[in-house]
């Protein structure tokens, strides 16, 4: 059972570039999320998705875009990197009512 | 924003009890009290979660005041892999927009030897 799985790990992007964050559970949840977390600070929620087909916005979502397609992938998109994008970003996922499980991050730079 | 307060920092021996304060004096009748920890780099993990009951599993214990205001997190008997920021904060326990997490700065329980 892998939980929840966040690749890459690590990325370096230039200014301007684009990319994508995947995250997948599997663990049948209907809640996923994500968070980025600056360094010495606590994480702030970036999107959010109820169930397939369906997503909304969190705390800081300017700069960001998600969809989720299946109930098992939930990516977030980043169009146009910025240096205030360096951050280090959580994917979660949570059932009804219950904690969440979180991934183990994707560190990015923007330079 | 975040609900709840926390002290920025705590200190605990190794092997004593760490217990760990929250403050959530605006807390619905509806809202639980959950306690998540990041060890440094990785993600959060789940700790525990209370309504009004107090609270024991295999990692800590939750002590909830009867007025719901304010609650603590027990560590029985910290080790220094219990290091690691340790967040407080309350939501609803149902689904739908409201079953999102959001942290606050946590408290940086540091571990001695």
């Amino acid at each position: 059972n892998a939980g929840v799985t966040q690749t890459p790990k690590f990325r370096i992007l230039k200014i301007g570039q684009s990319m994508t964050l995947q995250c997948a559970q599997d663990m049948n949840h209907n809640y996923m999320y994500w968070y980025r977390q600056d360094p010495g600070m606590g994480l702030k929620l970036i999107y959010y998705s109820v169930g397939a087909g369906i997503t909304d916005k969190g705390e800081v979502p300017n700069g960001y875009n998600v969809s989720r397609s299946t109930t098992e992938d939930f990516p977030l998109r980043l169009e146009l990197a910025a240096p205030s994008q360096t951050s280090v970003y959580f994917c979660a996922s949570s059932g009804q009512g219950y904690g969440y499980t979180f991934g183990s991050g994707t560190r990015l730079t923007v330079v | 924003d975040a609900k709840t307060t926390q002290p920025p920092s705590m200190d605990c021996a190794e092997g004593r009890a760490a217990n760990l304060p929250c403050n959530h004096s605006t807390i619905s009748g509806n809202e639980y009290v959950y306690w998540y920890r990041q060890i440094h780099s990785q993600g959060p993990q789940y700790i525990i979660h209370g309504l009004k009951n107090n609270e024991t599993n295999e990692m800590a214990s939750l002590i909830i005041t009867e007025d719901r205001k304010s609650s603590t997190l027990i560590l029985p008997h910290a080790t220094l892999r219990d290091t690691a920021v340790y967040y407080c904060i309350v939501r609803p326990n149902y689904g739908g927009a409201t079953n999102k997490l959001i942290f606050g700065t946590g408290t940086l329980l540091a571990v001695q030897p």
